[in-house]
């Protein structure tokens, strides 16, 4: 089984333009998040979809970034324009439903996308 | 609120030698905690998680945390540290309860070096 997949795996912009990071979680879990770490700092929590439906997003940090999940499948996370603080590193997390019976909570990672604004 | 704290952001043991990661936890409901380990140029992979059963929890590669509610902790031991566990680690939280995202909330991670 795939596990979560995220890409690019690098990026590198200029300051005022536009990246579009993209996750596929674990096929039929129905969570995805998204975390960041700023470097030097600790990974904090940006959003949290169910199935389509943004459950949580009181970590986004502005209104320049902005998260989709269309179908409920692969989300994106678009930054626009990107600032000099917006860059570190974007993880992807999914994890099942945790009403279902037997199932413990624990959320499968991506590798991250490195974003870097310069 | 829940946080977490990592007591180190680096420690170094010899190779063989006990390791040992400091974390403690602030929570006023029962928590669910977690270490993940980040090797070089990979993601967060689980190494155990506590969701209130045994106290006592076993990971993968003979990594073990044990939870004490009264001293707020959840430190992740192994007695023999390998080249192999040179890696940052990092304990978190999960507000089960406080909310129904169940979000994680990280302490700022800790870097293992193993020295030979």
């Amino acid at each position: 089984e795939a596990g979560v997949t995220q890409f690019p795996s690098h990026s590198v912009i200029e300051k005022g333009q536009t990246v579009t990071l993209r996750c596929d979680p674990i096929s039929g879990h129905d969570n995805l998040y998204w975390y960041r770490r700023v470097m030097g700092k600790e990974i904090k929590f940006l959003l949290h979809f169910v199935k389509e439906s943004k459950q949580d997003e009181s970590g986004m940090p502005n209104n320049r970034f902005l998260a989709e999940r269309t179908g409920g499948t692969y989300s994106t996370l678009k930054v626009q324009p990107a600032e000099l603080e917006d860059s570190g590193v974007y993880f992807c997390a999914s994890s099942q439903d945790k009403r279902l019976a037997g199932v413990t909570y624990e959320q499968y990672f991506g590798p991250g996308t490195r974003l870097t604004v310069t | 609120a829940q946080s977490v704290t990592q007591l180190g952001s680096h420690v170094s043991v010899s190779e063989g030698a006990l390791v040992l990661l400091r974390c403690n936890y602030s929570s006023s409901v029962p928590p669910y905690l977690f270490w993940y380990v980040q090797y070089p140029n990979q993601g967060l992979q689980l190494l155990l998680k506590y969701t209130s059963a045994a106290t006592l929890v076993k990971g993968i590669n003979g990594f073990e945390a044990e939870f004490k509610k009264s001293e707020t902790s959840f430190h992740l031991t192994k007695p023999s540290a390998h080249m192999s566990d040179a890696a940052e680690y990092f304990c978190a939280v999960s507000d089960q309860w406080s909310s129904n995202t169940g979000k994680l909330i990280f302490g700022q991670g800790t870097t293992l070096q193993v020295k030979p």
